[in-house]
């Protein structure tokens, strides 16, 4: 199985700071990832699929890169709207997984 | 548009089981998978499972599998998810989203373990 494993679990910023989350994969893999974005109360919501590829919709400050054993989500301009906690999923192979969530709070 | 929208909460016994269902809409139902996702409160996402809803096939999560079974009704666009022997550590919300990446998801279904 492959686990992933996000870091850090928790991010204080500031509104026009850019921040990097980073997701590793116990095993080597390529593009089969996904970034969620999920506030309180409410489903997540599909940021980042294959690995780079923006969905429909999403800001263009948000991006993903990354192949192998580590992938990452950065946000190039924090705005107000972007507090929420993060998660990667991998779709390589089952049984698919997720990371345990990156929580982005205001500084 | 894309839809899926899921039955309502749900209290249960432990040991009691449990239906979930995820009716989509907008698109061709038998083009994408339907992922199982849930979250204990919280907590993070949790993986469920999956089913192939043109041939039927799933794939579970280990620690749930001889427990869970997906299913789906392709005439009324319809997927299912039953989870037996309910225990309290089931507590959590249920999600539905589609395919294998998750690019629509249902609304949530709260499911609540408790005597």
């Amino acid at each position: 199985d492959i686990q992933m494993t996000q870091s850090p679990s928790t991010l204080s910023a500031s509104v026009g700071d850019r921040v990097t989350i980073t997701c590793r994969a116990s095993q080597s893999f390529s593009s089969w990832l996904a970034w969620f974005q999920q506030k309180p109360g409410k489903a997540p919501k599909l940021l980042i699929y294959k690995a780079s590829s923006l969905e429909r919709g999403v800001p263009s400050r948000f991006s993903g890169s990354g192949s192998g054993t580590e992938f990452t989500l950065t946000i190039s301009s924090l705005q107000p709207d972007d507090f929420a906690t993060y998660y990667c999923q991998q779709y390589k192979s089952f049984p698919y997984s997720f990371g345990q969530g990156t929580k982005l709070e205001i500084k | 548009q894309v839809q899926l929208m899921q039955s309502g909460a749900e209290l249960k016994k432990p040991g009691a089981s449990v239906r979930v269902s995820c009716k989509t809409s907008g698109y061709s139902f038998t083009t994408h998978g339907i992922s199982w996702v849930r979250q204990a409160p919280g907590q993070g996402l949790e993986w469920v499972g999956l089913i192939n809803v043109y041939s039927g096939n799933t794939n579970y999560a280990q620690r749930l599998q001889g427990r869970v079974t997906m299913t789906r009704d392709t005439s009324t666009s319809t997927v299912y998810m039953d989870l037996r022997s309910l225990r309290s550590d089931d507590t959590a919300i249920y999600y539905c989203a589609r395919s294998d990446w998750l690019d629509f998801w249902g609304q949530g279904t709260l499911v609540t373990v408790s005597s």
